[in-house]
């Protein structure tokens, strides 16, 4: 049982390049997150999939996709990275991400990303 | 504006002793209030999860309490461990239609020989 697992583990991506980010669980989980991680600051969400087949934006969605591609796995997209999206991601996951689910959510080990 | 506020935000202390770390927040509607670890490098792990009408929880030398009237809770950790180095992120989870969660920026915990 690997619980989230993410790939990959470091990138470092020129201005303008797009590469996707790869996040799957092995806990049957219904519902799948992408957060990024900067110095000084909480977690923000950027999209979340409540379940298979559904995407909604969070927080900070602009410069991302995603792409819900079965009830394992959970992928962001940047189109044209930009400095400003250097950041550590993590993907995460819970049974139910219902309103008010005290389920746990667990974490993926998280890309740390470089854009020069 | 929901938001978390932890304090302090670094700490150090030595092998053996106990530390409370503290978090203010301002979320409406409340749902349930979290603590989780997170080791450099790695992905933040739970440690506990309370709702509005639990005051404390325990995992292991970890404490959590919640006082929902005055919006606060803190972390205690009791007989620290050289393991215990790492951040300590308070959570609140916000009802909205979905798990909605406002994170902390952390305390950063240091535990010295």
């Amino acid at each position: 049982n690997a619980g989230v697992t993410q790939t990959p583990k470091f990138q470092v991506l020129k201005t303008g390049q797009s590469m996707t980010l790869q996040c799957a669980q092995d806990m049957n989980h219904n519902s799948m997150y992408w957060y990024r991680q900067d110095p000084g600051m909480g977690l923000r969400l950027i999209y979340y999939s409540a379940s298979e087949g559904t995407t909604d934006k969070g927080e900070v969605p602009n410069g991302y996709n995603v792409s819900r591609l079965n009830k394992r796995e959970f992928s962001l997209r940047l189109e044209s990275a930009a400095p400003s999206q250097t950041s550590v991601y993590f993907c995460a996951s819970n049974r139910l991400g219902r309103e008010g689910s005290t389920d746990t959510q667990y974490f993926g080990p998280g890309t740390r990303l470089t854009v020069l | 504006k929901n938001q978390v506020e932890q304090s302090p935000q670094s700490l150090i202390i030595l092998e053996g002793k106990n530390c409370t770390l503290q978090c203010n927040y301002t979320v409406s509607p409340f749902s349930n209030l979290r603590w989780y670890k997170q080791d450099t490098g790695r992905g933040p792990v739970s440690l506990t999860i309370m709702t509005f009408s639990e005051n404390t929880k325990s995992n292991g030398r970890y404490t959590a309490t919640l006082d929902a009237d005055t919006k606060q809770s803190s972390l205690h950790i009791t007989a620290s461990q050289l393991s215990d180095s790492a951040s300590y992120i308070c959570v609140v989870s916000a009802r909205g239609g979905y798990n909605k969660l406002i994170f902390g920026a952390g305390t950063r915990l240091a535990v010295h020989p």
